[in-house]
């Protein structure tokens, strides 16, 4: 098993850029969870699916954030207009229907 | 609503020492409790679980047991070694799938 997979695994780019990041989840899982993780706020729960279906976006920080999950196997999560305070590590996990989640190794953001 | 916390950091043990990172939590009905590990530049893994009141999860030589009296799930680890510096989560999952996770507890092992 290939594990959840996440691209880009760095991402640089300038303030008021749009940015996408990226996550296949393991297959046959049916939740799928987005964090950040920072210093300061250290691991925070931004959205998760169920089913492809958004269950709990109460974590999202505000309307520039926006995730998506169009079928089982792929899920976005994009920024725009991106910030420098959007710098993080965003980390995307899957489950079944089994209560552990399986992370991916995240994707590193900075906005410069 | 739901909440984990978990004993500040950094701990700093010389390797053979014994661990205990406590973790207590608050959140209705009865969650699933895990501890994950995190190394440097890498995802969390889960390091062991229990989902009922007096389980114990076990896994790599660390124990937590689920103390639903004292709503607690404190990780212990009898004979700590360098490889396992890294940064420790508590987390809870409800019923309802919704996850909570700790602060994270920095842990140094020097030889």
């Amino acid at each position: 098993d290939a594990g959840v997979i996440q691209s880009p695994r760095h991402e640089v780019t300038e303030m008021g850029q749009e940015v996408t990041l990226r996550c296949k989840p393991i297959s046959g899982h049916n939740s799928l969870f987005w964090y950040r993780q920072t210093m300061m706020r250290g691991l925070e729960l931004l959205i998760y699916f169920n089913n492809n279906v958004p269950i709990d976006d109460s974590g999202m920080p505000e309307d520039r954030f926006s995730a998506k999950m169009p079928n089982a196997s792929f899920s976005t999560l994009k920024i725009q207009p991106s910030e420098p305070r959007d710098s993080a590590v965003y980390f995307c996990a899957s489950k079944a229907s089994t209560y552990e989640q399986y992370f991916g190794p995240g994707t590193r953001l900075t906005v410069t | 609503g739901n909440s984990v916390t978990q004993m500040e950091g950094p701990v700093t043990l010389s390797e053979e020492a014994f661990l205990t990172i406590n973790c207590t939590y608050t959140a209705t009905g009865y969650p699933s409790l895990f501890w994950y590990v995190q190394y440097p530049g890498e995802g969390l893994q889960l390091l062991l679980k229990a989902t009922k009141a007096d389980d114990k999860g076990s896994n790599k030589g660390f124990e937590a047991t689920y103390r639903k009296e004292t709503t607690s799930f404190h990780l212990e680890k009898g004979s700590v070694q360098v490889s396992d510096s890294a940064v420790y989560f508590c987390a809870l999952i409800t019923n309802a799938g919704k996850s909570t996770f700790g602060d994270g507890t920095t842990l140094t092992v020097k030889p």
